[in-house]
């Protein structure tokens, strides 16, 4: 496997579900960014990780928890998610330093009922 | 504060005609800028990028973009567009030093046959 990976790619869940998502990258790089992207609005910046560390938390409910354990391995994890939640959910990585120039997955659609 | 104003959200062109995407920034300080493109059911992939130097960059498919600082301006532009060219684009930018990226909402490029 090469790039950025993403599991599942289609995920629907309950409003009392617990589930996570999860992102591999393969690049060798040390930071890693999930983002949420809904139709019509710009894309948003969730949370970063570099070095293993969370170094940015934009203001997202505590609903989604993230988890990296190490620099390879980004996971989001999801419990009582509201409908408004339904989205695009995209994992990126970059160098550390080089955070302007980010590969990014194929992204997990995410459909909360 | 940066923000990024794609002010079409969406381009019809006729297949082999030219296309310009439009791009606006807002910053009071030096500025990376990108674009990224987003092919159907794919992550976003970084098409070009400003950092220093020539203020017209070129991507590998024949797209360029023109960093115009009096204008805050860096519109995409391609002579002949391509079936293939259908995807949606990002235009980001970045202030230098800075890892975080802001994206705009995204132009989506429909190429008519």
């Amino acid at each position: 496997e090469t790039g950025v990976t993403q599991t599942p790619r289609h995920l629907v869940m309950g409003m009392t579900n617990k589930k996570s998502l999860k992102c591999e990258q393969h690049l060798g790089h040390n930071a890693m960014y999930w983002y949420k992207q809904s139709a019509k609005k710009p894309l948003e910046l969730m949370f970063v990780y570099s070095l293993e560390e969370r170094v940015e938390n934009n203001s997202v409910p505590s609903r989604f928890s993230p988890e990296c354990p190490n620099s390879s391995h980004l996971f989001l994890h999801l419990h009582t998610l509201q409908p408004e939640d339904s989205a695009l959910y995209l994992c990126a990585s970059s160098q550390d330093g080089f955070g302007y120039e980010q590969y990014f997955g194929p992204g997990t659609r995410l459909t909360v009922t | 504060a940066q923000s990024v104003t794609q002010l079409d959200s969406q381009v019809p062109v006729f297949e082999e005609a030219p296309v310009e995407l439009r791009c606006n920034y807002s910053s009071s300080v030096s500025v990376y800028l990108f674009w990224y493109v987003q092919y159907p059911n794919q992550g976003l992939q970084l098409l070009l990028k400003y950092l220093s130097g020539s203020t017209l960059v070129e991507s590998i498919n024949g797209f360029e973009a023109e960093f115009n600082k009096s204008q805050t301006s860096f519109h995409l532009r391609k002579p002949s567009v391509h079936i293939s060219d259908t995807a949606e684009y990002f235009c980001a930018v970045t202030r230098r030093g800075d890892d975080k990226i802001i994206f705009g909402k995204g132009t989506r490029l429909h190429i008519l046959p």
